[in-house]
């Protein structure tokens, strides 16, 4: 079984600052790893996702994370934030077994001030 | 690609009402759709895994006989609440995916049972 851990509950920032939100994760096999975005009373879009290959990983709106096997976390960034990212934010894991249960964490609350 | 859709997006009713509410992948075939719940400033909670032409998996805690699920078609998904409780008022949310690929969202379901 895999678990994930988001470390901030909420994460205030002010327009155009960069932003890191932090994720870490448990699993005794290897992963898929995920990054969603939920605004009020939508559903979860998809920001990016880490399947293999270089642990760099961009997203769509600028965002993008890095996956650290040693650390085992795959925290999210973005340089400078809009008004337009306050938003939820959610992380999310499955084995790499192809089945793509998915794991999320608590999620982070980001709010964006000018 | 990879559009979901979910309807309705808000319900209201009263106690003991039986509500459905659909999940549809239309620009792909779904081999796999779930159902979360989710409720305020929660992540969200997986209810059940339904493959096209079989019974769905429920995950653990998650009543069977409460929460029926059908998935007839490669396109279509449905949930129903039956005899709807206060209690069972959330915010309902399904993904689908294709074999060996990441889930997509819908929008989500606001259930309000007075």
């Amino acid at each position: 079984a895999q678990s994930v851990t988001q470390l901030d509950s909420q994460v205030p920032v002010f327009e155009e600052a960069p932003v890191e939100l932090r994720c870490n994760y448990s699993s005794s096999v290897s992963v898929y790893l995920f990054w969603y975005v939920q605004y009020p009373n939508q559903g979860l879009q998809l920001l990016l996702k880490y399947l293999s290959g270089s642990t760099l990983v961009k997203g769509i709106n600028g965002f993008e994370a890095e996956f650290n096997k040693s650390q085992t976390s795959f925290h999210l960034r973005k340089p400078s934030v809009h008004i337009s990212d306050t938003a939820e934010y959610f992380c999310a894991v499955s084995s790499n077994r192809g089945d793509y249960k998915l794991s999320f964490g608590a999620g982070t609350t980001v709010t964006v001030r000018a | 690609g990879a559009v979901v859709s979910q309807h309705p997006s808000r319900v209201i009713c009263k106690s003991g009402t039986s509500v459905k509410i659909e999940c549809r992948s239309l620009d792909f075939q779904a081999t796999t759709m779930f159902w979360y719940r989710q409720f305020p400033k929660q992540s969200l909670m997986l209810m059940a895994t339904s493959n096209e032409g079989s019974k769905a998996t429920y995950e653990q805690g998650v009543e069977k006989d409460k929460f029926l699920i059908n998935h007839a078609s490669l396109t279509l998904s449905t949930l129903t609440v039956t005899s709807a409780h206060p209690e069972d008022s959330s915010f309902y949310i399904c993904s689908a995916s294709q074999t060996n690929q990441p889930q997509h969202f819908g929008d989500g379901t606001r259930l309000s049972i007075l």
